[in-house]
């Protein structure tokens, strides 16, 4: 059984672009959960989604960042017109209900803007 | 609201001694605690979690926490470090979310960077 699968592993952006970055969740699960980490800092939550719906997204910025689910395929985190402060690791989790009972993260995907 | 404070940024022990990572936390409602490590360039590994349990709880490569209530404690402990240990840990809190109900928003301490030595 494969683990949360996030792909890109590495991904570089220029100013003004736009990142798209994947997350598979482990399969049986339905929620799933985005985290960036910042240099030097902890884990910050960003958005929580189910099967196309998103359930909280009070972590997300409010401009240029959006993140979907679909019924079918990987949950998409989208950054549009990147910035040098986009640079962090964004890191996703999936579990088969919302209960937490310890998350399993995917190994990240690590944005550098240049 | 909640959060966690770890209280030491870096811990340099020796190979063989034992390990000390410490972690306050603030909730507001009864909480659900984990470890969490990263190696270098890896994802987040679960090492144990507190669910309202046993007080004491085991993780995994020998790793043990202790929930203390009185005071709002949850330390990471190891008899005896290995190289392999060398990683950083993460303390992390669970509370209800925007949503309610469940507790599946994450709070995380800044991080502690343990480094063992031969």
């Amino acid at each position: 059984n494969a683990g949360v699968m996030q792909n890109p592993r590495h991904l570089v952006r220029r100013r003004g672009q736009e990142a798209r970055l994947r997350c598979s969740p482990m399969k049986g699960h339905s929620h799933v959960y985005w985290y960036r980490q910042l240099p030097e800092e902890g884990l910050k939550f960003m958005v929580y989604l189910q099967k196309e719906n998103i359930i909280d997204e009070s972590g997300m910025p409010k401009e240029r960042f959006s993140a979907e689910f679909p019924k079918e395929g990987p949950s998409i985190l989208r950054i549009q017109q990147v910035v040098r402060g986009d640079s962090a690791a964004y890191f996703c989790a999936s579990s088969p209900t919302s209960e937490n009972y310890g998350y399993t993260f995917g190994s990240g995907t690590r944005l550098t803007v240049v | 609201a909640q959060s966690v404070t770890q209280l030491d940024s870096h811990v340099s022990v020796s190979e063989g001694t034992p390990v000390l990572l410490r972690c306050n936390y603030s909730s507001s409602y009864s909480p659900s605690l984990f470890w969490y490590v990263q190696h270098p360039n890896k994802g987040l590994q679960l090492l144990l979690k507190y669910t309202s349990a046993a007080t004491l709880v085991k993780g995994i490569n020998g790793f043990e926490a202790e929930f203390k209530k009185s005071e709002t404690s949850f330390h990471l402990t190891k008899p005896s470090a290995h190289m392999s240990d060398a990683a950083e840990y993460f303390c992390v809190v669970s509370a209800p979310g925007e949503s309610g109900g469940s507790n599946y928003k994450l709070t995380f301490g800044k991080g502690t960077l343990l480094t063992v030595n031969p």
